[in-house]
């Protein structure tokens, strides 16, 4: 049982590039979630899906898209890469119902941005 | 003032101690409360669950919630090296409803 799975591990960008974070679940969970986390600054939602088709935006949004087209992946788009971009994204799913389902994480993509 | 507030750390105890985290918020409809542990380099994973006010027990781990006071804590007993990670509160209203993190406390358990 693989769980969450995050590609790439590792990546530097320049400015300006631009890149696709890939997500995949194999626990069929409805919810998906990406999340950035900064050095002393816990986990931001940047974007969330309750299901395939359905996406919305987070906490800190902007300079990111997302698309949900199957219930296993939940891929996320850096188009105009920037350094404030630079952090360690990391994708989560949970089942829809019961408010105690965990999410579950998957290890994370470290991004730089030079 | 943020919606969840977390002791900065990093703390540092070293192996038996007992380990008091805490996290402070101000959003009263918060009904579900997680601790999550973090290793370096791995993605948070599920340590304790509560929902609404009281206390639970797993093993070395006890996790309390005081809603009237808005403030939740995490007490491990009898600290091992292996407990040295980062944890992260965390938090929700409804059972659809988005989880609100702390900024995460770093502890290290010295041998």
């Amino acid at each position: 049982n693989a769980g969450v799975t995050q590609t790439p591990k590792f990546r530097i960008l320049k400015i300006g590039q631009s890149m696709t974070l890939q997500c995949t679940q194999d626990m069929n969970h409805n919810y998906m979630y990406w999340y950035r986390q900064d050095p002393g600054m816990g986990l931001k939602l940047i974007y969330y899906s309750v299901g395939a088709g359905i996406t919305d935006k987070g906490e800190v949004p902007n300079g990111y898209n997302v698309s949900r087209s199957t219930t296993e992946d939940f891929p996320l788009r850096l188009e105009l890469a920037a350094p404030s971009q630079t952090s360690v994204y990391f994708c989560a799913s949970r089942r829809r119902t019961g408010g105690d389902q965990p999410q579950h994480f998957g290890d994370g993509t470290r991004l730089s941005i030079l | 003032q943020k919606e969840v507030e977390q002791d900065p750390g990093p703390l540092s105890v070293p192996e038996g101690a007992i380990v008091s985290l805490n996290c402070t918020y101000s959003n009263s409809a918060f009904q579900y409360f997680m601790w999550y542990r973090q290793y370096s380099r791995k993605g948070p994973e599920l340590l304790m669950y509560t929902y609404s006010s009281g206390n639970k027990e797993d093993g070395r781990f006890t996790a309390q919630v005081d809603k009237s006071s808005k403030y939740i804590s995490l007490f491990i007993r009898d600290s091992q090296p292996s407990d040295s990670a980062t944890y992260l509160c965390a938090m929700r209203e409804g059972g659809g409803g988005k989880l609100i993190f702390g900024q995460g406390t770093e502890l290290s358990v010295k041998p």
